[in-house]
């Protein structure tokens, strides 16, 4: 079956710190790949997302490249601020069994301290 | 922009209840979903939803879970006799379309309390 492996956290860093979370995933076919992030008291909120290899996603400075060859999907961002400070998901969406469904990672706390 | 909207946002139950969760999927979308999410734990698929048929269901969703398009609006999920295990986080999600290169849109969720 599907799976996606992310770093738990949480993760603390200083403003203006370069950010990395790791995330690698397992699937059967050819999965399109996400990052949702959810702010404290919100929703899970699409933050950027590759559908083929080598894609590029990148949104509020935010990166992730889609990478076959080693099934991975890490997020980056050059300086975070404070306002990132959230609760990443890496995740997964395929087709296996006929319909879209959803795989998610469990989800990677981010503390940005001024 | 369009959003995914759940009311309500908490529900407290006494084991043994029903409840019926509510959200309103994005207004043009077809496909309609519901996830969960234990606290501590994974986001988990619970169903799937097309055409007013379950179009995939995980070996979570058993009898005691239900999913209904009332109308032309809303989408309910009902738990018929909850247990203190159904305490958790339940999204809602909508697609245009079931094509993994779509996004699924989440809306803020609703937090289940099983006392």
């Amino acid at each position: 079956g599907n799976s996606v492996t992310q770093m738990e956290g949480p993760v603390t860093l200083s403003e203006e710190a370069f950010l990395t979370i790791n995330c690698t995933y397992t699937a059967t076919g050819y999965p399109s790949l996400f990052w949702y992030v959810q702010y404290p008291g919100e929703g899970l909120q699409l933050l950027l997302k590759a559908t083929k290899a080598d894609d590029k996603g990148s949104n509020k400075g935010f990166e992730a490249t889609y990478r076959k060859e080693t099934t991975s999907f890490h997020l980056e961002k050059g300086s975070v601020q404070v306002s990132d400070s959230a609760v990443y998901f890496c995740a997964l969406s395929d087709q296996a069994g006929g319909y879209q469904k959803v795989t998610f990672g469990i989800g990677t706390k981010l503390q940005v301290i001024p | 922009e369009p959003e995914v909207t759940q009311t309500p946002s908490h529900q407290v139950t006494q084991m043994g209840q029903e409840v019926i969760l509510r959200c309103v999927p994005i207004s043009n979308h077809l496909y309609f979903y519901w996830y969960r999410q234990i606290l501590g734990q994974k986001v988990e698929f619970l169903v799937s939803f097309y055409n007013n048929e379950i179009s995939e269901k995980s070996e979570i969703f058993d009898d005691q879970f239900s999913v209904e398009r009332p109308d032309g609006s809303n989408f309910t999920l009902k738990i018929r006799s909850t247990k203190l295990e159904d305490s958790a986080m339940y999204f809602c999600a909508s697609s245009a379309t079931d094509r993994d290169t779509d996004t699924q849109y989440f809306g803020p969720g609703t937090r289940l309390t099983v006392l």
